[in-house]
């Protein structure tokens, strides 16, 4: 079965700087979908950034960026500059192939941003 | 993306108590979710309502607890029957845009239950 693990409960970072979140996922399927997704505290799950598992290049979305490493099963999320705005919980969420629809989503990684 | 509204976003209900969550998209949909979050977790797929077909419910989740309905494209709503306290969760409606270079979940702003 497809899992995907968040080995970070909390993170902190201080303004401006750059946060890594971890992300690893098991799955024999070689098409599939990766996902971040950031939940504030006003609780709106938002979409930070998506990747194709069938594409090298890795996804960027201005400040955000992802390191897919397809054979490490390995998907972590970088932040850049981060901001206060970016204070959140992160969920990682896999996506198997077209044809089946069920999100798998890890327990999350709280991202403290220090002023 | 797609916009997603629901109805309520927060209510308290009394123990034994019925309460009926609106979920409404701003473009016809496919498939429609609904997850139920508890505080401080992560999310658990309740059901997939698909419009014109009965909702397929995951395991631990029954149709007599969580009643769906899907009458048209935009439109679901979830049902929490005979709350009980372990209901207290924030529920969250779902859509995948599909068609695109990725098929992609967009949420709704979610509902939070306290059952008493």
């Amino acid at each position: 079965a497809q899992t995907v693990t968040q080995s970070q409960p909390e993170m902190s970072v201080q303004e401006a700087e750059t946060v890594t979140l971890s992300c690893t996922y098991d799955t024999s399927e070689s098409d599939y979908y990766l996902f971040w997704y950031k939940q504030p505290p006003s609780r709106q799950m938002i979409l930070v950034i998506r990747q194709e598992a069938y594409k090298q290049q890795n996804a960027t979305e201005n400040r955000f960026s992802v390191n897919f490493q397809k054979a490490a099963k390995s998907f972590s999320l970088k932040i850049s500059d981060s901001q206060l705005g970016d204070a959140a919980m992160y969920f990682c969420a896999y996506r198997p192939p077209p044809g089946t629809y069920k999100y798998i989503f890890g327990t999350g990684t709280r991202l403290k941003v220090l002023a | 993306s797609a916009v997603i509204s629901q109805k309520p976003s927060r209510d308290i209900c009394q123990r034994g108590t019925s309460l009926t969550i609106q979920c409404q998209v701003d473009s016809q949909v496919t498939m429609m979710f609904w997850y139920r979050q508890q505080p401080g977790q992560s999310l658990t797929l309740i059901a997939t309502a698909n419009q014109g077909s009965e909702a397929t419910y995951e395991s631990g989740f029954v149709i007599d607890k969580f009643p769906i309905s899907r009458p048209n494209l935009t439109f679901s709503t979830l049902t929490v029957s005979n709350m009980s306290p372990e209901d207290s969760s924030i529920y969250l409606c779902s859509v995948e845009l599909t068609g695109g270079p990725t098929d992609t979940q967009y949420f709704g702003p979610g509902t939070r239950l306290t059952v008493l």
